[in-house]
Parts: structure tokens; sequence; C-alpha cells
């Protein structure tokens, strides 16, 4: 079957850096996408990765290492506004996403 | 990036009556749409893909008599709950695939809720 995790909570301190983790099982793989959803909000696109390697965007960057099916997003500089979940998607060989359940990061001053 | 509209945004409907949510993709043409379903602390669910001019084809457990799904045009997709009742109160939110990218645009959401 086809699997993604990522943990279900994260805890951190404003000013801070913190990394997300995902591994991912799935039937073939085009992509993996990270989203960032705020409470009663749709999710809003955040990075791309279908390379090997660290794509960095700001305060946001993405690593992804295929050979492993892992990933994880890194958030530097964290601020209050970045309390949210943020969710992991891996785009198959049909091209569907297939989703993770989220992690709900929390930060704290 | 590109935009995806849902209309309305939130709606409250008494039980048994029909509630229809479009969405449209405002600056592109999306062979694919999708619909999902959210309940509070949980993750996206998909419910259906809609391709355009076809059937859309509904996720294991969801009913396609109850969720109706029409996708007549490239930029127009619609989602009818049919006879709703208190437990299809959920936040749902399409997305819109573009013809010449596999990136997924997502709507604002409708919150529905039924009386």
């Amino acid at each position: 079957g086809q699997n993604i995790d990522q943990p279900t909570e994260m805890t951190a301190t404003e000013g801070a850096i913190v990394q997300i983790n995902c591994t991912y099982q799935t039937s073939g793989f085009n992509g993996l996408f990270w989203y960032q959803q705020h409470a009663g909000e749709a999710p809003t696109f955040l990075s791309y990765n279908v390379l090997d390697g660290l794509e960095e965007k700001g305060r946001f960057s993405s690593f992804l290492s295929r050979s492993k099916g892992y990933s994880y997003l890194l958030l530097k500089e964290l601020q209050m506004k970045d309390s949210a979940s943020y969710l992991c998607a891996v785009t198959d060989s049909n091209y569907q996403l297939i989703w993770g359940a989220g992690t709900k990061l929390i930060i704290k001053p | 990036g590109a935009v995806v509209s849902q209309h309305p945004s939130w709606v409250i409907c008494k039980s048994g009556t029909s509630v229809k949510i479009e969405c449209r993709s405002l600056d592109f043409q999306a062979t694919t749409m999708f619909w999902y379903r959210q309940f509070p602390k949980q993750s996206l669910m998909l419910m259906a893909t809609s391709n355009e001019g076809s059937k859309a084809t509904y996720e294991q457990g969801v009913e396609k008599d109850k969720f109706l799904i029409n996708h007549a045009s490239l930029t127009l997709s619609t989602l009818t709950v049919t006879s709703a009742h208190p437990e299809d109160s959920s936040f749902y939110i399409c997305s819109a695939r573009d013809t010449a990218d596999h990136e997924q645009f997502f709507g604002p959401g409708t919150r529905l809720t039924v009386l």
C-alpha cells in the first residue's frame, strides 16, 4: 500500500529552527510537495522537490532523498504565524497526490 | 501562481436540502479537478477525481449518488451534496491540475454546516 508518515505534532520556540520529517512508500514517485495549512483554511503551497537535494526558499527549505524515501521541511527564524499544520504529499506514478496526515507545529514565545 | 476559486466560501443549510459548491480555475485550464473533504483536526481526504467531459472517479467509501460531481468545462467543476445531513458538515476543498503541469492548485475551501 501507499503510506506517508510524519510526526503528529511538534513544538518549537519563536526564533528557533525546526525540522519536520516525512517518509513515504508509494507506487512510483513524481515529486513531493509540502503545504502549510492554518486552521480553517485551505492548504497553501510551500515547496516541490522532484530531484534529490535541498531547495531553499527564504526561511523555508525542503530536502529530498528519493533512495531513502525521505524528505524534510526546515523552518528557520520561526515566527508565531508559522503555527500551522504542515502537510507532506507525494505524487505517485499516476500523478495522484498521496497525503500525509500532517504535522501540527506549535510555536511558543 | 495559478488561482482557483470556490463559491460559496461558507454555507448553512437545513437537513435534507441539497447544496452546490463551485470550483473554478481562473487563469488556467484544468482537465482534472479534485474534491477533498476535511473534518476538524484531520488531514485532507480525497473524495473524487473529476476529469473534464467524463464521469468522476470516486474514492472508496464515497457515495457517488450523494456527492454529485460535474466537470463540464476546463475551468469549472461542481460538487452537489444531495439530501445533506449534519454528518456531512465539513470543510470541502477543491484543487485543479494544470494541463501542462502536474501541480495541484487549491481553492480556498467551502465550510458546510448542516443543521
